[in-house]
């Protein structure tokens, strides 16, 4: 069973930079959560993408923006970056019908600097 | 809005000490409830879960978790920890049909001295 995992580790970006994160979701699963984790603090959720098309949203921009594929992987894009933005953003998959989900499953992580 | 709390920023215990390191949420309807571990360097894993059934739950690596729905917490125990045990500890909570969202404490920072 292959894990969550996510691309690139690391990444330096300057103000006003796009950038996009990649996620591959567990083996058996079908939905792709992002959250955001500012340092010393919990993760944040961003969003939540199930069949395609997204399945709720946390107190995040519009700049944050995501896409799911047929095969499940993710992607989060993330416009006019700031350098608020620095943070670590993770990948949780999970199996789930929309309304209920089941638990979710953590990938390592992007680590992202904005300069 | 929803929030969950945890206490402790915090612990530093020595080793076989016991530990409890608390957890509340303000939610007042269903909810599972999570507790997930973050080791240096590595990504978070979940340490235990409750859906529903016994309050009290067991995890990995000797860890439980009591669910008290009337005091809205949801604190993790270990009898007696491990030098391995050092991590930081999040506690998580998510609606009942209100999708996946998980909302996640702030984290409690365990330092185990050998």
């Amino acid at each position: 069973e292959t894990g969550v995992t996510q691309s690139p580790t690391h990444l330096i970006k300057t103000r006003g930079q796009q950038v996009t994160l990649r996620c591959s979701s567990q083996s058996g699963h079908n939905t792709v959560s992002w959250y955001q984790q500012a340092l010393g603090q919990g993760p944040q959720f961003i969003f939540q993408y199930y069949r395609e098309e997204e399945n709720g949203r946390g107190n995040f921009p519009p700049r944050f923006s995501g896409l799911q594929f047929p095969n499940y992987s993710s992607e989060l894009n993330v416009n006019a970056l700031e350098l608020d933005d620095s943070a670590l953003y993770l990948c949780a998959s999970s199996w789930g019908t929309g309304g209920i989900q089941e638990t979710q499953y953590f990938g390592p992580g992007t680590r992202l600097l904005v300069l | 809005a929803q929030s969950v709390s945890q206490h402790n920023h915090h612990v530093i215990l020595s080793e076989a000490a016991s530990l409890e390191l608390g957890c509340n949420y303000s939610y007042g309807g269903t909810v599972n409830l999570f507790w997930y571990v973050q080791y240096p360097g590595q990504h978070l894993q979940l340490l235990l879960k409750y859906f529903s059934g016994d309050p009290l739950v067991k995890g990995i690596k000797g860890f439980e978790a009591e669910f008290i729905k009337s005091k809205f917490s949801f604190n993790l125990r270990k009898p007696s920890v491990q030098w391995s045990d050092t991590a930081e500890y999040f506690c998580a909570v998510n609606k009942i049909n209100a999708g996946n969202m998980l909302t996640f404490g702030g984290g409690t920072r365990l330092m185990v001295k050998p």
